[in-house]
């Protein structure tokens, strides 16, 4: 899978917009961007994914670039309970068997009173 | 609705002592489980997966193996524990190989 690149660590205030950006500048046309998040001591929370067009759920929104070389995770009026690690993952539809996510560092947001 | 539950919450264990974690999904019939691994300050590493009952693939060797002796259950062991081993054990499903993954709570283990 295609690697993806995103700050190490961002900052807001409690109702806030948050826009995370994703840079995968060699996604491929069957990789899908995936968007998950994860507390301390907690597993990982699916947020969303999408593959060329953008979505949104009661999570957050999925803007893609058109040329799918970037892509940003907005959550809008941000609460302390959106501060976590932020991963952005590229999964390519298996050729196999498998289906292997491959989590990087993330983003980590960091959520002020 | 679908849960998935981990045993135990957490433990502590000497180098050299066996190890068996377990992992079972409630509310989903013929689910994909996985077996991921995160040391302290690592990242996510997937180890194990399965389609299917009695079926086992390794993604990663850490001297450690998987079992699915039931649809709904996901056993991670090995006869002696590392030092290395320490770390965030977590099991996760979908529904399908191309479906989202779904993790849950996880197992904490410390090698002593």
């Amino acid at each position: 899978d295609a690697k993806t690149t995103q700050p190490d660590s961002m900052e807001s205030t409690e109702g806030e917009t948050v826009h995370l950006p994703c840079s995968h500048a060699t996604i491929s046309g069957n990789e899908y961007i995936y968007w998950y998040r994860q507390v301390p001591l907690q597993g990982p929370e699916y947020v969303t994914h999408g593959l060329q067009q953008n979505t949104t759920n009661s999570m957050a929104f999925l803007a893609i670039a058109s040329d799918r070389k970037s892509s940003t995770l907005i959550l809008t009026h941000v609460s302390l309970r959106d501060a976590a690690v932020y991963h952005c993952i590229l999964r390519a539809l298996p050729q196999g068997t498998g289906s292997k996510l491959s989590f990087g560092k993330g983003a980590k947001l960091t959520v002020s009173p | 609705a679908q849960t998935i539950h981990q045993w135990p919450v957490a433990e502590i264990k000497a180098v050299g002592s066996p190890l068996s974690l377990g992992c079972t999904i409630k509310g989903k019939s013929s689910p994909n489980l996985y077996w991921y691994w995160q040391a302290t300050g690592g990242t996510l590493q997937q180890l194990f997966y399965s389609i299917t009952v009695g079926q086992v693939e390794s993604v990663v060797q850490l001297n450690l193996s998987a079992s699915r002796p039931k649809d709904d259950q996901f056993i991670l062991s090995t006869e002696k524990l590392l030092l290395s081993h320490s770390g965030f054990y977590l099991c996760a499903w979908s529904s399908g190989n191309q479906d989202t993954q779904y993790f849950g709570p996880g197992t904490r283990l410390l090698v002593l």
